[in-house]
């Protein structure tokens, strides 16, 4: 049973672009979490989502950044417009039920140039 | 708000001896989880250990326990006999559940050294 896939693992962006992160949760999980690790720091929660569903997203910037997990597919983090103080390390976690244990994936390193 | 202080950013341990990281929460619900979790240079997180507040009987998995102190609110690790392995980020975390959705609260890590 495969863990929690996250791709890329880095990706670098200019000032101004676009920044799509995937992750595919563990099979049969249907809730995700996506946090964000800035360094030398802990995890921070973003957002919440079960299957076409944002669940909780109070710790979303309220402007340029959104999350999806469509019926079919994998669920995405999109950051618009990406600056220099969005680069961090960006965690997706998936769990069968709401209040099971989380699964972590490995993370996506984005650099911003 | 529930808050969640590691106040070791590094701690150092000599290879086999035992050592300790402290953790200190805040919170006012009566019900809920505790985790450590350990995050090597790779960046993966992996799972040490988890302790529900409602069981007083101290969590253990091999060579790592807690001491979970639930009226001082404070849930330190220790890790017996460390193995070069070991070295990594520890992050103390508590788990709330607010309608139906669950948030881990992390703290700020502690950097761990296994001198050999």
């Amino acid at each position: 049973n495969a863990g929690v896939m996250q791709n890329p693992r880095h990706l670098v962006r200019r000032r101004g672009q676009e920044a799509r992160l995937r992750c595919s949760p563990m099979k049969g999980h249907s809730h995700v979490y996506w946090y964000r690790q800035l360094p030398e720091e802990g995890l921070k929660f973003m957002v919440y989502l079960q299957k076409e569903n944002i669940i909780d997203e109070s710790g979303m910037p309220k402007e340029r950044f959104s999350a999806e997990f469509p019926k079919e597919g994998p669920s995405i983090l999109r950051i618009q417009q990406v600056v220099r103080g969005d680069s961090a390390a960006y965690f997706c976690a998936s769990s069968p039920t709401y209040n099971s244990p989380l699964h972590f994936g490995n993370g996506t390193r984005l650099t911003v140039t | 708000a529930q808050t969640v202080t590691q106040s070791q950013p590094e701690m150092s341990v000599q290879e086999a001896e035992t050592v300790t990281l402290s953790c200190t929460y805040d919170t006012s619900e009566s019900d809920y989880y505790l985790f450590w979790y350990k995050q090597p240079p790779s960046r993966q997180m992996i799972l040490v250990i988890r302790q529900e507040a409602y069981k007083q009987q101290n969590a253990t998995e091999n060579r790592f326990s807690v001491n979970f102190q639930k009226a001082a609110k404070s849930f330190s690790l220790k890790i017996s006999d460390s193995q070069l392995g070991d070295a990594a980020m520890y992050f103390c975390a508590y788990r709330r559940v607010i309608q139906g959705a669950q948030k881990l609260v992390f703290g700020q890590g502690t950097r761990l050294t296994i001198n050999p």
